[in-house]
């Protein structure tokens, strides 16, 4: 079945403890994307990946960092996690190429940092 | 992209049609529209996109204006699993750009028994 997946897809942890979200597809997509969903804000978008080693911030990148050493992941990482930070994330992916090809979205990850 | 405009909330029966509009008056001649929605919390989903024409998909139905200033979403036969917020967007796509989507507040369909 065609997917993303992310993980965990619920956290509470506290300000300053590093913390990793998965993100991870099948479908062989080139981009792959991190958003967060707040209340009365709508999806902004954080980080996104063109490709392998192609990485670019979105609208709100700051306390954040991504990687992509695999097409297929594109992790999120916290280093030293605020409690603005708290918010519910997803994961994106699309094949490249145009626009009769459409986002498929993760189930979200809902973080909460104390 | 083109900014769009949906009603905040909306009522169907189940069973029956619900449709949804967007107006996007301001679109340009190389932007789509596409539909998603939201089941509370879920994940975003994909429902449907267009041009200019019509289109129709196991899911849904997308009546689109000549003059693509507005267009409607319909579901033809609305189950209580349909109740989530629908998110139309209209954006610009071209190959080698960031393929960010922009959801607006959408439309709160609540489908009744």
């Amino acid at each position: 079945e065609a997917q993303v997946t992310q993980n965990p897809r619920y956290l509470i942890t506290v300000t300053g403890k590093k913390l990793t979200v998965t993100c991870s597809q099948n479908m062989n997509h080139e981009y792959m994307s991190w958003y967060r969903q707040d209340p009365g804000l709508g999806l902004r978008q954080i980080y996104y990946s063109m490709n392998v080693e192609v990485t670019d911030k979105g609208d709100v990148p700051e306390g954040y960092k991504v990687s992509r050493k695999e097409k297929r992941n594109f992790p999120l990482i916290l280093e030293s996690p605020s409690p603005n930070q708290t918010s519910l994330y997803f994961c994106a992916s699309r094949k490249a190429g145009g626009p009769r090809y459409t986002q498929y979205f993760g189930p979200g990850t809902r973080l909460t940092v104390l | 992209d083109a900014k769009t405009t949906q009603p905040p909330s909306m009522d169907c029966a189940e069973g029956r049609a619900a449709n949804l509009p967007c107006n996007h008056s301001t679109i340009s001649g190389n932007e789509y529209v596409y539909w998603y929605r939201q089941i509370h919390s879920q994940g975003p989903q994909y429902i449907i996109h267009g041009l200019k024409n019509n289109e129709t998909n196991e899911m849904a139905s997308l009546i689109i204006t000549e003059d693509r200033k507005s267009s409607t979403l319909i579901l033809p036969h609305a189950t209580l699993r349909d109740t989530a917020v629908y998110y139309c967007i209209v954006r610009v796509d071209s190959g080698g750009s960031n393929y960010k989507l922009t959801f607006g507040k959408g439309t709160l369909l609540t489908v009744n028994p």
